[in-house]
């Protein structure tokens, strides 16, 4: 069974930092692009950054460009995002997504960051 | 960035009854392999997005054919035949032609 499994989600101070892990399983991850997607309470959707397979290519929104790091780690089938100088626009619920034929054929459920004095 | 455009914001529609989210992108999405990845996804209460349809009007595994995808270039419709209990949540278009990839607004289906 296919599993996205997110963690490292906590409540942190602005101008803080935080490490996101997302553990795959059930499939062959090291052939899915993958990616980070967040929402805010209340919010929509907001695509994050992605990584291709072999983590030779990144890719960021403006708003983490400079203060967000995705990689991965492919003998233990996971995605990490390190985020720093954090801010209270950060707060969300990180999902990790998967993408090969398909963007979002399967979603992690998620963990929450909370960015707050 | 493309932004994407979903209308109604919020669509109230009685059980058995079709229901159509349209979705309006400010470019193209025709990449340049000739695909348009214009993807619907499906947000219940409470849970994470689901994967509904993708490249226009690719039903994913396990989708119900209720639900169908048209469109193209910069235009695009989801439709629900007859709308079922099931269905209330979110519904969002995105696009994966261009980086950074963007999502609708999302379209909030309630049954009436």
């Amino acid at each position: 069974e296919v599993q996205l499994v997110e963690s490292g989600g906590d409540l942190v101070q602005p101008g803080g930092s935080l490490r996101l892990s997302c553990a795959a399983s059930g499939f062959t991850f090291s052939n899915y692009w993958m990616h980070w997607v967040r929402q805010g309470p209340g919010k929509g959707l907001e695509w994050v950054s992605r990584i291709i397979t072999d983590g030779s290519d990144t890719r960021y929104a403006d708003s983490v460009k400079g203060r967000f790091t995705i990689s991965r780690d492919n003998a233990k089938a996971t995605v990490y995002l390190q985020m720093n100088s954090l801010r209270a626009e950060d707060t969300a619920v990180y999902y990790c997504v998967r993408e090969r034929r398909s963007f979002g054929d399967w979603w992690g459920q998620g963990t929450l960051v909370t960015v707050s004095p | 960035d493309i932004v994407m455009t979903q209308t109604p914001l919020f669509s109230p529609v009685t059980l058995g009854q079709p229901a159509s989210i349209s979705c309006r992108s400010s470019r193209s999405l025709v990449h340049s392999d000739g695909n348009t990845y214009l993807t619907w996804l499906q947000q219940r209460p409470g849970q994470p997005p689901r994967l509904l349809i993708d490249k226009i009007s690719n039903r994913f595994s396990g989708v119900p054919d209720r639900f169908s995808g048209s469109g193209a270039g910069t235009d695009f419709t989801l439709k629900i035949s007859r709308v079922e209990a099931e269905d209330v949540g979110v519904y969002y278009c995105m696009q994966a032609t261009r980086f950074p990839y963007t999502f609708g607004q999302g379209t909030q289906l309630e049954i009436k």
